[in-house]
This record gives structure tokens, C-alpha cells and sequence, in this order.
């Protein structure tokens, strides 16, 4: 099984909504990921979650928060976001540390944000 | 810093008519090249990873493989339900914390007409 599951599948909220989405995996992956998608572009990583920890946070603004509250379990918290935060927000997992040639990373099928 | 190219950026085939998207890469150190497809509002399905100058892997219609510099991903006689986004991704030896980062493409948009 290499599911990711992600929830809502779509989601439109207010500039001044505070809004969850959230990703569950149970491939036993100890690495988790939030990646933003727009349009036409390539996913571009904003969180890496090791181990329950953060371990990598690409510069990405407060309005995002994110947490881990177990090995299964990734959640990202929004506030106050923007119309530019509009994208397709991946969740992915991975093995960590990854057995020799098993680094992939598995994406869930994502969830459509709409900020108005 | 790792950079992902791919080429060309679109590409429209003819169901059957086989060909090959190109991948090139600068990386400190490969430690996987990865190819994924993305259907259009959809996560990106993992298909390959390759790890050394030589490999090889196939799936179905699908045979990807790798050079020091690039790695191709062929496309036998393809059939519409193969009209997607392509992308490639590289993970680098340098250690940047827990997690494995991969540096993206901007992907193949490929169209396969009957």
C-alpha cells in the first residue's frame, strides 16, 4: 500500500478564516512533506517533518503553520492567508532514514485551496 | 545548487508514434533521479527512481534511464491514458537535515492524440 490521503479535497476560505488540512499515511514512513503547487509549475517543498520533528522550513510565511502530532499524521494550519496562497497543496511521505534504493517519495492526491 | 531541465516542455504525439522526454541535471552527488506523473488537479504518481550512470527501468509503455548528465524517459507506442504531465526530480548526497529534498523540473506536458 503507498497511499497518502489528503482531506478536504477542496477548500475556499475567506482571508480572515483560519482553516486545517490535513495527511495521513500508514506506509510506517518516518519523513513528512507539505509541498504548494500552482499552476503549470513544478511542487515547490515548504515543510519536511522527520521523526515528528521539523526539520526543514523553506522560508515559508507564519500564516502557514505546520504539525506533526504523530508518525501518521501531518496537519497545516492557515490564517490570514492570501489570494496568491490559491494553489494545490501535496502532501508526500518517505522513508527516513531510506533503505538502499527505496528514497521515493509518495504524494497524496492533494487538496485545491481557493483564497477569496 | 541542483538544477532540474526538462525539454521539450510540450509535446504531442500520435497514439503509437513513439518518443523521448529529455531530463539533464547538475547535482552535488546524485542520490536518486526520479521520475513522476501528474495528471491535471491530481499529486504526482511516482514512477521510476534510477540511481547510477547505466540504469535501466521499464513499466509497461515505459522505460526510463540515466547518464552522468541526463536521464530519458521513453515513450513505446503510447496510447492516449499516457496524456499527462511528466516530471523529473533529483535528491543530492548533501545532508540538509531529516527528510530527503528533491529539486523539480518543470515537467513534459504530454498529449497523445488519436
Amino acid at each position: 500500500d503507498t497511499e497518502v490521503t489528503q482531506t478536504p479535497k477542496h477548500l475556499v476560505m475567506g482571508m480572515t478564516n483560519k482553516k486545517s488540512l490535513k495527511c495521513e499515511q500508514h506506509m510506517g514512513h518516518r519523513a513528512m512533506y507539505w509541498y504548494k503547487q500552482k499552476a503549470k509549475k513544478p511542487p515547490e517543498l515548504m515543510f519536511v517533518y522527520s521523526y515528528e520533528k521539523l526539520s526543514i522550513n523553506e522560508s515559508v510565511p507564519s500564516r502557514f503553520s505546520p504539525e506533526c502530532p504523530n508518525s501518521s499524521l501531518l496537519n497545516l494550519h492557515l490564517h490570514a492567508l492570501q489570494p496568491e496562497d490559491s494553489a494545490l497543496y501535496l502532501c508526500a511521505s518517505s522513508q527516513d532514514p531510506p533503505p538502499v534504493g527505496r528514497n521515493e517519495q509518495f504524494f497524496g492526491p492533494g487538496t485545491r485551496l481557493t483564497v477569496l | 545548487e541542483d538544477q532540474v531541465t526538462q525539454s521539450p516542455e510540450a509535446l504531442r504525439l500520435q497514439e503509437g508514434e513513439s518518443s523521448s522526454l529529455n531530463c539533464s541535471y547538475t547535482v552535488s552527488g546524485l542520490r536518486g533521479l526520479f521520475w513522476y506523473r501528474q495528471d491535471p488537479g491530481k499529486g504526482p504518481e511516482f514512477l521510476f527512481t534510477l540511481y547510477s550512470a547505466g540504469e535501466e527501468k521499464e513499466k509497461e509503455r515505459l522505460k526510463a534511464t540515466l547518464t552522468k548528465k541526463e536521464s530519458f524517459l521513453h515513450i513505446t507506442a503510447p496510447k492516449p491514458e499516457d496524456s499527462a504531465t511528466y516530471l523529473c526530480a533529483v535528491q543530492s548526497r548533501r545532508v540538509t537535515g531529516g527528510g530527503n529534498k528533491l529539486t523539480f523540473g518543470t515537467g513534459t506536458q504530454l498529449k497523445v492524440e488519436l
